[in-house]
């Protein structure tokens, strides 16, 4: 089955800690990107990236990183400089970037404790 | 800023009545147009898309894009309770990233 693949479902970080995030396609796609998305509220792009070992900010890179090593995996790393980490976090991937829809991982809720 | 735009709700409908959900954007070249259905605690999965001006079918949904007036729409037929959620709208210029909406709360009520 293709699809998208994140883990893990349920993540908790210690004040300080840095966490990563793992998000895997077997979709063939190019594209990949995370976003954040708080309580109630709607999407927020962290990074994306159109092709392997090349990645762009999005509209709340501060705090985060990523890398794009191989076409399958793009995974979040959430540093201690991200004071708020408290959200839902989602990969997605599409064919290009904007060209066609986009498909969700199932998401990460990481927690601070 | 590109921007796009949906009324929060929530927006409550007696089951079997037609749902019907806006959304607006700011961007003339917007090319592509994304109906995302949210459940609480998932995931977005797609719904619809539609490029071109006028009204896109699949089962009891409809997307209807009026580009001239930056608007997009979703209806929902016989909407049932299950069709409770919150539904993203979603668009984008080729080569360009998807601007999300905040999303509308649909409410079914049995």
């Amino acid at each position: 089955d293709g699809g998208i693949t994140q883990s893990p479902k349920y993540l908790f970080r210690k004040e300080g800690q840095n966490v990563t995030l793992s998000c895997e396609q077997n979709l063939n796609h190019d594209a990949m990107y995370w976003y954040r998305q708080d309580p109630g509220q709607g999407l927020r792009l962290i990074y994306y990236s159109q092709i392997v070992n090349d990645f762009q900010k999005g509209d709340i890179a501060e705090g985060y990183s990523v890398s794009r090593e191989k076409k399958e995996s793009f995974p979040l790393t959430v540093t201690s400089a991200q004071k708020n980490p408290t959200a839902f976090y989602l990969c997605a991937s599409s064919m290009r970037q904007g060209w066609t829809e986009a498909f969700f991982g199932q998401g990460t809720r990481l927690t601070v404790v | 800023q590109k921007e796009v735009e949906q009324n929060s709700g929530p927006l409550s409908v007696p089951e079997g009545a037609i749902a019907s959900l806006n959304c607006t954007y700011s961007d003339r070249g917007s090319q592509s147009f994304f109906w995302y259905r949210q459940y609480s605690g998932k995931s977005p999965e797609l719904i619809m898309f539609i490029y071109s001006n006028g009204d896109k079918e699949d089962g009891r949904f409809t997307a209807q894009l009026n580009k001239a007036s930056q608007y997009v729409s979703l209806l929902i037929r016989d909407s049932q309770p299950s069709d409770s959620a919150t539904y993203l709208c979603a668009v984008n210029v080729y080569g360009q990233n998807f601007v999300f909406g905040p999303g509308t709360r649909l409410s079914v009520l049995p």
